[in-house]
């Protein structure tokens, strides 16, 4: 059974970046597609992109193009989602979740990590 | 604005049946694309209620159901209980957007 744990509570900078971690245990990390999403306070899940680790690529949705990048280390089975040109409306609850989609990411979510709050302030 | 469009909120008494609607368009439901349904609790991860429009994962009970038709999906819960109280959220393919994309949450009170 896929288990992730996410990394802790962090605080942040406008304008600094950030960048959050995601354990896989329970599996074959290669086999996993790790999505992440989050959940800024009084709104809903958003979609933010995902990564299949054997190809090491991330794809991402249109609104992070350009300020997010999830990337995968095999070596330590973690995913890391690192984003960038951090402003206020960036605070939030950050999830990984296990990807059950293929090459179209059109599956659920399931297992989710705990979840991961970042805090955007000066 | 959320790309699927969920009722902002929900509420029936212990025992009813209640049902959330999710709507999209020709871009995602109605292309074709499956729908998947979560439960949020405050403080806790999502979890999957139904995968791939009407499948329940091993451990969820009967009383959650899906359904889809055309550009719509519905989450239907029987018999409700005080536990049930949380937000909901649809969640499927825009080929639009080339991402995954999921309703604005629907809130259940159980009254």
């Amino acid at each position: 059974q896929v288990q992730l744990v996410q990394s802790g509570v962090e605080v942040k900078k406008p304008g600094s970046s950030v960048k959050v971690s995601c354990k896989a245990s329970g599996g074959t990390f290669n086999s996993y597609i790790i999505s992440w999403v989050r959940q800024a306070p009084g709104q809903g899940l958003e979609w933010m992109g995902r990564i299949i680790p054997i190809f090491g690529t991330g794809n991402y949705a249109q609104k992070f193009q350009g300020r997010v990048t999830i990337s995968a280390d095999e070596s330590k089975t973690t995913v890391y989602m690192e984003l960038s040109s951090l402003r206020s409306d960036d605070t939030a609850v950050y999830y990984c979740a296990r990807d059950m989609g293929g090459v179209v990411p059109a599956g659920w979510f399931d297992p989710w990590g705990q979840g991961t709050l970042v805090t955007v302030s000066s | 604005q959320s790309v699927l469009t969920q009722p902002p909120s929900v509420s029936g008494a212990p025992g009813q049946r209640v049902t959330i609607s999710c709507t999209g368009s020709s871009s995602n439901i109605g292309a074709g694309y499956d729908v998947h349904w979560y439960q949020h609790l405050p403080g806790t991860a999502p979890k999957l209620l139904i995968y791939a429009n009407t499948n329940r994962p091993s451990g969820v009970p009967d009383r959650f159901s899906g359904s889809k038709s055309g550009t719509s999906a519905s989450l239907a819960i029987t018999g409700l209980q005080a536990e049930d109280e949380a937000d909901y959220y649809c969640q499927s393919y825009d080929n639009s957007l080339s991402g995954s994309v999921f309703g604005g949450g629907t809130k259940l009170t159980v009254l």
